[in-house]
């Protein structure tokens, strides 16, 4: 069974930093493109950043550059997200989510239960 | 970047309605959208990309079509279990975008 575990939420004040993990299990972590996508209170799905199953290429939504890195291990079969700078605007849950390819069309198939991250003083 | 655009933003159907959310993108995407489908305080939950690329287990009341700049979902005959909010996303170039969601209510 295919399941990925969030952890690492918490309370941060702004400018802090924090690190996601996302643990993988239930299928081949190395061969899967990974991405995380936060949705803060309320509100709707925002696409945060994406990995290559061999680490590189990566890709961020504009609103985290610079600010955020994903990294992954896929010796322990983990997905990280490192949180700089943090802003209020930051404030969601986070949610780590597997890309896969079938049929000539990509989806997140399978996803996190999420962490939240609350950016507040 | 590509801007996705739902229509409605909700709605409130009937047990057995067919109903439709269209998805609108900002320029033209090549390949199909993929939609969700998120209940309150859950994860989403891919269901469909297009009318061949239904995933398992999803009943086959769903379904999706579209090319270009507009896509749709729909639902033949609405069930008492597709109450939630649906979201369309496409994966054409990054960033990556989704839209900014449909909910779905039963009357």
């Amino acid at each position: 069974e295919v399941q990925l575990v969030e952890s690492g939420g918490g309370l941060v004040q702004p400018g802090g930093s924090l690190r996601l993990s996302c643990a993988a299990s239930g299928f081949t972590f190395s061969s899967y493109s990974m991405n995380w996508v936060r949705q803060a209170p309320g509100k709707g799905l925002e696409w945060v950043t994406y990995v290559s199953s061999t680490g590189s290429p990566i890709y961020y939504a504009d609103s985290v550059k610079g600010r955020f890195t994903i990294s992954r291990d896929n010796a322990k079969n983990s997905l990280y997200l490192q949180m700089n700078s943090l802003r209020a605007e930051d404030t969601a849950v986070y949610y780590c989510s597997r890309e896969a390819f079938g049929l000539g069309s990509y989806k997140f198939d399978y996803w996190g239960q999420g962490t939240l991250v609350t950016v507040s003083s | 970047a590509i801007q996705l655009t739902q229509s409605p933003s909700s709605l409130s159907a009937s047990v057995g309605d067919r109903i439709t959310i269209t998805c609108r993108a900002s320029q033209g995407i090549s390949s199909p959208l993929a939609w969700y489908q998120q209940k309150p305080g859950k994860a989403p939950k891919f269901l469909i990309n297009d009318a061949s690329s239904l995933e398992s287990g999803v009943p086959s009341r769903f379904s999706g079509s579209g090319s270009g700049t507009d896509f749709t979902l729909t639902i033949s005959s609405l069930q008492p279990e597709d109450f939630g909010t649906y979201y369309c996303q496409h994966f054409n170039s990054y960033p990556l975008t989704f839209g900014g969601g449909t909910k779905v209510e039963i009357k």
